[in-house]
């Protein structure tokens, strides 16, 4: 059993076009994040959400907003996608400590 | 504001021990030292975890200072698959929620 899922694998879309990501996490943690994979390699977290508690890296522009429907699911909506969102999203979860799990991975590709 | 220091990258020979320092002057009492690795196009991977005790499991070893200021992360027996991007992370047991900053890390290539 896959432990955390992201679908698709891979996204291609145009710019100014509104996307999402799915991310399902089957091992019963209560904290999943987002995290950005730019093309120099950088991970950086974009969201964590936490019992409905979301905390927010100031840096991610508004376009970008996670939506949980349940403690099992995270999904990353974008709206209005421009070329600078091209890069590899991560989402992970743990429960509430360092250790995390983390999914494959959607290559986004703005064109 | 990295709060750790790494080699950007290092070689290892297959079969021998792969040994991965880095530098965290600035960490506090309460931080851990995490390890995770990445391996080319695949989600990072937690690897090993500590305080200020030496850790094993069976992916590594961890061994950490005295003073805490820095730690080496042992590969006892490298393999071609270990050849990835490994991190090391310093945060404190509560800041899960944060979430994790990573840093550039040490790119290391095990040669045949």
């Amino acid at each position: 059993d896959t432990a955390v899922s992201q679908t698709p694998k891979y996204l291609v879309t145009q710019m100014g076009n509104d996307k999402s990501i799915k991310c399902e996490q089957n091992l019963g943690h209560d904290t999943m994040y987002w995290y950005k994979q730019d093309s120099k390699k950088f991970l950086k977290i974009m969201f964590s959400y936490n019992n409905k508690e979301l905390i927010i890296n100031e840096t991610v522009p508004n376009r970008f907003s996670p939506k949980s429907p349940d403690k099992a699911h995270l999904n990353l909506h974008i709206n209005s996608l421009e070329l600078g969102d091209s890069a590899v999203y991560f989402c992970a979860s743990s429960q509430g400590s360092g250790r995390a799990y983390f999914g494959p991975g959607t290559r986004l590709t703005v064109t | 504001d990295a709060k750790t220091t790494q080699p950007p990258s290092m070689d290892c020979a297959e079969g021998r021990a792969a040994n991965l320092p880095c530098n965290h002057s600035t960490i506090s009492g309460n931080e851990y030292v995490y390890w995770y690795r990445q391996i080319h196009s695949q989600g990072p991977q937690y690897i090993i975890h500590g305080l200020k005790n030496n850790e094993t499991n069976e992916m590594a070893s961890l061994i950490i200072t005295e003073d805490r200021k820095s730690s080496t992360l042992i590969l006892p027996h490298a393999t071609l698959r270990d050849t990835a991007v490994y991190y090391c992370i310093v945060m404190y047991s509560g800041g899960g929620a944060d979430g994790l900053t990573f840093g550039k890390g040490t790119h290391l290539i095990i040669q045949p």
